[in-house]
């Protein structure tokens, strides 16, 4: 098992364009996360899934943002009409239920919107 | 609102050195919290999870304490290498409302003179 795995690694669009990312988690993992990190800041929590249930959205999290896992296992999270201010790195992390829930983060994807 | 706060914000140091990187968070019910590294542009790396009704977890050179009265947990580097010149940040899982997503810091930017 190699970890949690996220690509593409880096994406560049230009705004109002659509994109998704993709990651895969730790396989046994039943939860799995999504994050966003801009610099110099800590990661905010967007979104998470148990299985592929998706049981909690946070306020940042705009209609814009749609993330999916749809057998449990990879999740996509997508990003309609791209914006400059969703440039960011976007990170996955993915946990054990029952807890006590340690989250192993992946390596991000770098989103540069022009 | 639950806040994550890490000081200092930056910490430069020489090798060898113990050293000291403190996060305070505003409510005292937790159900864990963890300490990680991110080196620039990458993913996060856990160095150590502390649940709630643990006091401290130790891992190599590491040691973490957790004091949920206080709000407060340290991490303490034992014997310092340029090899630990990252960024340390500490994240709390807040238990109870749904509250699944980690609160973070903004992370101590450490670096170990040689």
């Amino acid at each position: 098992d190699t970890g949690v795995s996220q690509n593409p690694r880096h994406k560049i669009t230009k705004r109002g364009q659509n994109v998704t990312f993709r990651c895969d988690p730790i396989s046994e993992h039943n939860r799995l996360y999504w994050y966003r990190q801009t610099l110099g800041q800590g990661p905010e929590f967007l979104t998470y899934f148990q299985n592929e249930a998706q049981l909690e959205k946070s306020r940042l999290l705009s209609d814009r943002f749609s993330a999916e896992r749809p057998k449990g296992s990879f999740s996509t999270l997508e990003i309609q009409r791209t914006e400059q201010g969703d440039s960011a790195m976007y990170l996955c992390a993915s946990s054990l239920d029952p807890g006590p829930y340690e989250q192993y983060f992946g390596p991000g994807t770098r989103l540069t919107v022009t | 609102k639950q806040e994550v706060t890490q000081i200092p914000a930056a910490l430069s140091v020489p090798e060898g050195e113990n050293l000291v990187l403190n996060c305070s968070f505003t409510d005292s019910a937790i159900y864990n919290l963890q300490w990680f590294r991110q080196d620039p542009g990458k993913g996060l790396t856990s160095l150590l999870l502390i649940q709630s009704s643990q006091r401290e977890q130790t891992s190599g050179r590491l040691n973490a304490s957790l004091d949920k009265s206080s709000g407060r947990s340290t991490l303490y580097i034992a014997a310092s290498q340029p090899g630990d010149s990252a960024t340390y940040l500490c994240a709390v899982h807040y238990s109870g409302g749904g509250a699944d997503g980690l609160t973070f810091g903004k992370g101590t930017h450490l670096i170990i003179q040689p």
